[in-house]
């Protein structure tokens, strides 16, 4: 079993939908949880984090931590075609020299 | 704001050709990465460093090598390119303390398109 396991899209959605994109990860020391955007062509740049579980808001982004499923979300309201980009999760215990553990990414459009 | 450069955005170099792919950040930033990224395959580690002249090897160091002569400067060596090393190669920092806030989060730098004929 993959330490993270991301769905790889892709994933097309109309201008305004609201996307939910997942992971779900096996190692119950996962502490820090974020959310990378990444553009074509572009290297990953970080949309948001959260620490353990709960919700956090950002605009018109969520990110949510359940960690009694080992279930992490990004939710995406009001979708925009700007929006189109691959996301990819990413996770690490409590280590500042322990190395992120990346999903493979998804990849999402919205079309106008 | 966190600044990681790599020196090319594309590359084209033959088999068997000594290449070197070079990574600078601006942050001081003690840990630095290097990652390989192929459709399907999502961002693998190649390797990483902690500190000066400190590399330890992620999970697919095969073909290749690093230096680190400097904190803000990483380098990753094909020692004899191929094929299968056709691929966009992402250079990454990170500090080892909290920074304001984000704790561990990982600045990339823009990505080098490597080919290899």
């Amino acid at each position: 079993q993959k330490e993270v396991e991301q769905d790889p899209g892709p994933l097309s959605v109309p201008e305004g939908a609201i996307v939910s994109l997942n992971c779900t990860y096996s190692n119950s020391a996962f502490q820090y949880f974020m959310w990378y955007r990444q553009y074509s062509r572009k290297g990953p740049e970080l949309l948001m984090y959260t620490y353990s579980s709960g919700n956090k808001e950002d605009g018109r982004f969520t990110a949510q931590v359940d960690k009694s499923s080992k279930y992490i979300s990004l939710f995406i309201r009001d979708s925009q075609p700007s929006d189109s980009a691959t996301y990819l999760c990413a996770m690490t215990a409590l280590s500042g020299n322990t190395p992120l553990v990346f999903g493979k990414g998804t990849r999402l459009s919205v079309i106008a | 704001d966190v600044k990681v450069t790599q020196s090319s955005r594309y590359l084209v170099k033959r088999t068997g050709e000594k290449v070197f792919l070079e990574c600078v950040q601006d942050m001081d930033h003690e840990n630095m990465f290097w990652y390989r990224q192929d459709p399907g395959l999502g961002l693998r580690l190649i390797y990483f460093s902690y500190d000066v002249k400190m590399k330890e090897k992620g999970d697919i160091p095969e073909g290749y090598s690093v230096s680190r002569e400097k904190k803000e400067r990483f380098s990753l060596i094909l020692e004899s390119a191929s094929t299968n090393q056709t691929s966009m190669y992402l250079c990454a920092s990170n500090p080892l303390t909290p920074d304001r806030g984000r704790v561990y989060t990982q600045y990339f730098g823009p990505g080098t398109r490597l080919t290899v004929l």
